[in-house]
């Protein structure tokens, strides 16, 4: 089984903090994705990377940013949090392809809170 | 402009009944449809994926049908247990693309 893992289900900054957000997948997939899931609100994408040290801008990059040093590891950067921050990250990864009939592989989220 | 649309937003049923959750949506050009489902605190999880030469697609006691001439998709599950109650979300993508158009998802709950 695919496994996808964000390293916090919960985290609480301070508006001005610099957070990093990890994610690491298992199945040597070469889409990475992250999205932010607010109420009322379908997923949005914020980054995307197609490869080690590629990366495209999602709907929302504004306030964001991603590293992608190894093919495994998709971090996602805030890097001044603020209060309109707050939400819940989901990270995904995929094989291959756009448009395909490759599924996504989601993560269980990391619910950041900024106080 | 590229929309996916969900109804109803939410839904409760009895154990053991049926349900039919629907999607609308305009993405063009259409590459494929996706449902995945949500449970409470988890990351979505693929239900099911189809082509626009595909019309009906089951996985367990879900099916999904798609009706690429009028853009329409639903999702119907049947004797539904307790563990069916989660968010449904259709997901349309677009061919050429990365972008998966999320729609905002029917929140199931099913009653003992």
């Amino acid at each position: 089984d695919v496994k996808v893992t964000q390293s916090s289900r919960y985290l609480v900054k301070r508006t001005g903090e610099k957070v990093f957000l990890e994610c690491v997948q298992d199945m040597d997939h070469e889409n990475m994705f992250w999205y932010r899931q607010d109420p009322g609100l379908g997923l949005r994408l914020i980054y995307f990377s197609y490869d080690v040290k590629m990366k495209e801008k999602g709907d929302i990059p504004e306030g964001y940013s991603v590293s992608r040093e190894k093919k495994e590891r998709f971090s996602l950067i805030l890097e001044s949090a603020s209060t309109n921050q707050t939400s819940m990250y989901l990270c995904a990864s995929s094989r291959q392809g756009w448009g395909t009939n490759q599924p996504q592989h989601f993560g269980d989220g990391t619910r950041l809170s900024i106080l | 402009k590229n929309q996916v649309e969900q109804s109803p937003q939410s839904l409760i049923i009895l154990e053991g009944k049926n349900c039919t959750l629907q999607c609308n949506y305009t993405v063009s050009p259409f590459s494929n449809l996706r449902w995945y489902k949500q449970d409470t605190g988890r990351g979505p999880v693929s239900l099911t994926i189809m082509t626009f030469s595909e019309n009906t697609k089951s996985n367990g006691r879900y099916t999904a049908t798609l009706d690429a001439d009028t853009k329409q998709s639903s999702l119907h599950i049947t004797a539904s247990q307790l563990s069916d109650s989660a968010s449904y979300i259709c997901v349309v993508t677009s061919s050429g693309t990365y972008k998966y158009i999320f729609g905002t998802g029917t929140r199931l709950k099913v009653l003992a």
